[in-house]
């Protein structure tokens, strides 16, 4: 159980482009992601909280307007990376909390982001 | 805000020995400290997890210890096996509202056959 699965895992683009990346809790409902970025051989930093049915809050530091979060239903959150540039390129990671509990969190496969 | 340290960074072991991470915060409101185990290329795999209202919890190989007039606690695993081979990271959050967690730098343990 507690399985989250984000798609895709990994993808190249050109300078940019938007890229979207999906999120999705598949056997339980999440009121709450959230969206995590990874450089090499360092740790998780939170880059924004997102809520099911309302807006995202983002850390500080975070362009909410470079980076857009949609968290639609219970199961689903999309991250958008937009005019994607070299300095985006990381892993991206979500994960998803168990909804209506401030329990814990499980976290998805990640998703490698490389901008050319 | 919360700030969570972790020693130490790499860890190189002989199969069979104990390995013991530790980690210290500073939040003394925070009350939940899961460990995450994340191997190359993939997301972190929650391994075990202690709430403020213990002070030890086992499964199996694996051992957490929490010191909370210190603000300290650790991870144990013994008879370590090569495939124990990743990054941990231990991580502190307050587990009220929105739970954010303030994760640690990691530590990348070796298990040698």
């Amino acid at each position: 159980g507690a399985v989250v699965s984000q798609h895709p895992s990994r993808v190249i683009c050109k300078s940019g482009t938007s890229v979207k990346i999906e999120c999705r809790s598949l056997d339980f409902q999440a009121t709450t992601m959230f969206w995590y970025r990874q450089f090499p051989k360092k740790s998780l930093m939170l880059m924004a909280t997102s809520n099911e049915g309302s807006k995202a809050t983002y850390e500080q530091g975070v362009e909410k307007d470079k980076f857009l979060i949609n968290h639609a239903s219970l199961t689903l959150s999309t991250l958008t990376v937009t005019s994607a540039h070299p300095e985006d390129s990381s892993f991206y990671i979500c994960s998803a909390q168990l909804a209506y509990t401030t329990d814990t969190q499980y976290f998805g496969p990640g998703t490698r982001l490389t901008v050319l | 805000g919360e700030n969570v340290e972790q020693h130490p960074s790499t860890l190189s072991v002989q199969e069979g020995d104990s390995a013991v991470i530790k980690c210290t915060y500073s939040d003394s409101a925070s009350n939940y400290f899961p460990w995450y185990k994340q191997e190359l290329g993939k997301g972190p795999q929650l391994i075990i997890d202690i709430r403020s209202n213990v002070g030890e919890k086992k499964d199996q190989r694996i051992a957490v210890t929490l010191n909370k007039t210190a603000k300290h606690f650790s991870l144990h695993i013994t008879e370590t096996q090569p495939e124990d081979s990743a990054v941990y990271f231990c991580a502190a959050s307050r587990n009220t509202g929105f739970q954010k967690l303030v994760f640690g730098t990691g530590t990348r343990l070796l298990v040698s056959p």
